[in-house]
């Protein structure tokens, strides 16, 4: 069985602050990949980034950055200085063989002034 | 290009009636999801589909029946709805979901379903 976990149901933070969402995976697969979406107010699902289990490369697209560490099980995505544009739920997500696409609960981000 | 179009946006329902929430592609997917959300329980796997034809349960399918007849298309059915219900369902479809570089998921924009 295949699980995500996102242990940060919500997080707020001042416009400007740096800030780390959390993902924690569980597969017994040794090919899978990981994502994450954003789903604004407006309910949404938005398609931030994939990453799949043979490439640990963080990667970094503009603001938002990402490390996945195989070691840790961990996929985490971070914003740097952030903006209220960003105030949005977060969810990371895992598939692998069985191709069953597993979410997290996702992470409430708010951002104020 | 349209996407995932989800049929229809919203509906309220009575208790023990039933219905047919439809998702259409236009992209040639092979797979297709129904996924409901509730409030803190993130996105629910329901039932799948890796081809024409074939599906599979989720999460959570109980209550739920799923058809894909055609590519295309990706059914989802309540045969005697249960104020459990209610949730919005989203539909997803992907090219891949474990070689190349098209895997991720595009995604509907959703049903708000209520049932009374």
């Amino acid at each position: 069985a295949q699980k995500v976990t996102q242990a940060q149901t919500e997080i707020s933070v001042v416009e400007k602050e740096d800030v780390t969402l959390d993902c924690v995976y569980e597969t017994r697969d040794t090919t899978y990949y990981l994502f994450w979406y954003k789903q604004p107010p407006s309910g949404e699902l938005v398609f931030l980034i994939r990453r799949n289990s043979f490439d640990e490369q963080n990667e970094i697209s503009g603001r938002y950055s990402w490390n996945f560490q195989k070691s840790t099980s961990s996929f985490n995505f971070t914003i740097t200085a952030s903006q209220v544009v960003d105030s949005a739920v977060y969810f990371c997500a895992l598939t692998g063989t069985a191709s069953k696409l597993t979410f997290g609960t996702g992470t409430r981000l708010q951002v104020t002034l | 290009n349209a996407g995932v179009t989800q049929t229809p946006k919203f509906r309220v329902l009575k208790t023990g009636q039933s219905m047919t929430l439809l998702c259409a592609q236009d992209m040639n997917h092979e797979y297709m999801y129904w996924y409901r959300q509730d409030p803190g329980m993130g996105l629910r796997l329901i039932h799948y589909s890796v081809g024409e034809g074939t599906t599979a349960k989720g999460e959570v399918p109980d209550g739920y029946n799923v058809s894909r007849l055609k590519k295309q298309n990706f059914l989802l059915g309540l045969e005697s709805a249960a104020p459990s219900q209610t949730s919005v369902y989203f539909c997803a479809s992907s090219y891949s979901v474990t070689g190349g570089e098209n895997t991720e998921a595009f995604f509907g924009q959703g049903t708000r379903l209520t049932v009374v």
